[in-house]
C-alpha cells in the first residue's frame, strides 16, 4: 500500500516571505509521479505542481518548486514571495499506478498569510 | 476549454433517502474519477472509469454505492439508503490518457440528516 504523510497541519508566513511545506511519501513502485494540489476555502482543487519520480531535476512553476529527495521518499513544497492569494489547504499526492490508478493524498497543511 | 463540472453543488437528504450526483469531465479526458472528502481529511479514492469501463473500485466504495459512466463521457454516482457517515464532499476528477495529473471539479457537499 502506498501512503503520503503531511506532518504540519498548519502554517503561517508573513506575506512576501517564503515558506516550505513537506510531505513523505511511501511506495513499492519504481515509477511514479507526485503532485501538489492546492483547494482554497469552498473552491476547487488546483493542480500547484508536478514531479517525474525518474527527473532528477526538481520542478518549478513561477513561485512554487519543490525539493525531491528520492531516497528520502520526501517532497517538499517552497513558495517563495508568499501572496494573500497563496492562502488554501495544500494536499501533497502521488500516483504510482501499480494496479491502482487513483491518487493517494495527504492530510492536507492548512497555510496562512499574515499581511 | 471548460473544466470539469459537478452537479448539484449541495445536497442535504434525509437518512434512508437515494441520492444522484452527476459529473462531466473535461471532453478529451477518457479517465474519470470519483473521491469523497470529509472534513480535515484528504480525498480518498473510490472509483475509476477508462472510457466506459470501470476498473478499479476502493474498498470504501460499499455496496450502497454505485457510479455509471454509460457512454464514457459523464459519471453519476449514486448512493442508497443514505447514512449520517455518507456526509462528506464528492469530488469527481479526469485525466486523458498519457498524462497522470488529475483536474478536479468543484465538488458535490452532501449532508444527511
Amino acid at each position: 500500500a502506498q501512503t503520503v504523510t503531511q506532518s504540519q497541519p498548519e502554517m503561517s508566513v508573513q506575506e512576501a516571505e517564503t515558506v516550505t511545506l513537506s510531505c513523505t511519501y511511501d511506495t513499492s513502485e519504481s515509477d511514479y509521479y507526485l503532485f501538489w494540489y492546492k483547494q482554497p476555502p469552498s473552491r476547487q482543487m488546483i493542480l500547484v505542481i508536478r514531479q517525474e519520480a525518474y527527473k532528477q531535476q526538481n520542478a518549478t512553476e513561477n513561485r512554487f518548486s519543490v525539493n525531491f529527495q528520492k531516497a528520502a521518499k520526501s517532497f517538499s513544497l517552497k513558495i517563495s514571495d508568499s501572496q494573500l492569494g497563496d492562502a488554501a489547504m495544500y494536499f501533497c499526492a502521488l500516483y504510482s499506478g501499480g494496479g491502482a490508478d487513483g491518487l493517494t493524498f495527504g492530510k492536507g497543511t492548512h497555510l496562512i498569510i499574515q499581511p | 476549454d471548460t473544466g470539469v463540472s459537478q452537479d448539484p453543488r449541495h445536497k442535504i437528504t434525509k437518512r434512508g433517502q437515494n441520492v444522484t450526483f452527476r459529473c462531466d469531465p473535461i471532453s478529451e479526458h477518457n479517465r474519470l474519477y470519483w473521491y469523497r472528502q470529509t472534513l480535515g481529511q484528504g480525498p480518498e479514492f473510490l472509483t475509476y472509469f477508462q472510457n466506459e469501463a470501470q476498473l478499479e473500485k476502493s474498498r470504501l466504495l460499499s455496496d450502497r454505492f454505485s457510479a455509471e459512466r454509460p457512454k464514457g463521457s459523464f459519471s453519476t454516482l449514486e448512493i442508497q439508503r443514505t447514512e449520517q457517515g455518507d456526509s462528506a464532499m464528492y469530488l469527481c476528477a479526469s485525466r486523458p490518457g498519457g498524462a497522470y495529473e488529475q483536474y478536479f471539479g468543484p465538488g458535490t457537499r452532501l449532508t444527511v440528516t
